[in-house]
């Protein structure tokens, strides 16, 4: 079966940086997204990776690879205003998009 | 650009009534739309895939005939949740893909709440 995993919650503090992990096991990959989403609200794209690597975009960049089923989503400087959750999907062979559970991410003064 | 839209944003209805959810592609030709349903707390699941002109691919476990979806065209999805029960209320989202996009991303619409009395 086709399967993501990334951490129920966590906890980090205003200021400082935080790494939310993916794993997936799909059949196929043709790239892995990250969207944020706030309580009540859509998500909204963050980021997307199909070559290893760390792509970055200001305060978060995000991280594949390939051949270990791996990326993470790193926050930097966080603020008040990055508390949501934060979806990992992943397209797999069929062009389907396969979504985690995602991560709620509190952030504390 | 990539702006997509939903009405209404929130709908409270009687339990036995019908609800109509829209989802427009306000700048782009969605080729392919996603209606997805959220419960609190938990992820979105996908109900259905619609590519306009042709009839929507539902998920396992959805029904066909309780959610109905017509895309019509390029940029207009509609579901409508047909005799709703309390069990339907939820947060439906819609989203839309073009094949222009070198992403192959989802572009999601704000979201409806949906209750039902």
């Amino acid at each position: 079966g086709q399967n993501i995993d990334q951490p129920t919650e966590m906890t980090a503090t205003e200021g400082a940086i935080v790494q939310i992990n993916c794993t997936y096991q799909t059949s196929g990959f043709n790239g892995l997204f990250w969207y944020q989403q706030h309580a009540g609200e859509a998500p909204t794209f963050l980021s997307y990776n199909v070559l290893d690597g760390l792509e970055e975009k200001g305060r978060f960049s995000s991280f594949l690879s390939r051949s270990k089923g791996y990326s993470y989503l790193l926050l930097k400087e966080l603020q008040m205003k990055d508390s949501a959750s934060y979806l990992c999907a992943v397209i797999d062979s069929n062009y389907q998009l396969i979504w985690g559970a995602g991560t709620k991410l509190i952030i504390k003064p | 650009g990539a702006v997509v839209s939903q009405h209404p944003s929130r709908v409270i209805c009687k339990s036995g009534t019908s609800v109509k959810i829209e989802c427009r592609s306000l700048d782009f030709q969605a080729t392919t739309m996603f209606w997805y349903r959220q419960f609190p707390k938990q992820s979105l699941m996908l109900m259905a895939t619609s590519n306009e002109g042709s009839k929507a691919t539902y998920e396992q476990g959805v029904e066909k005939d309780k959610f109905l979806i017509n895309h019509a065209s390029l940029t207009l999805s509609t579901l409508t949740v047909t005799s709703a029960h309390p069990e339907d209320s939820s947060f439906y989202i819609c989203s839309a893909s073009s094949l222009q996009s070198s992403y192959n991303e989802q572009f999601f619409g704000p979201g409806t709440r949906l209750t039902v009395l």
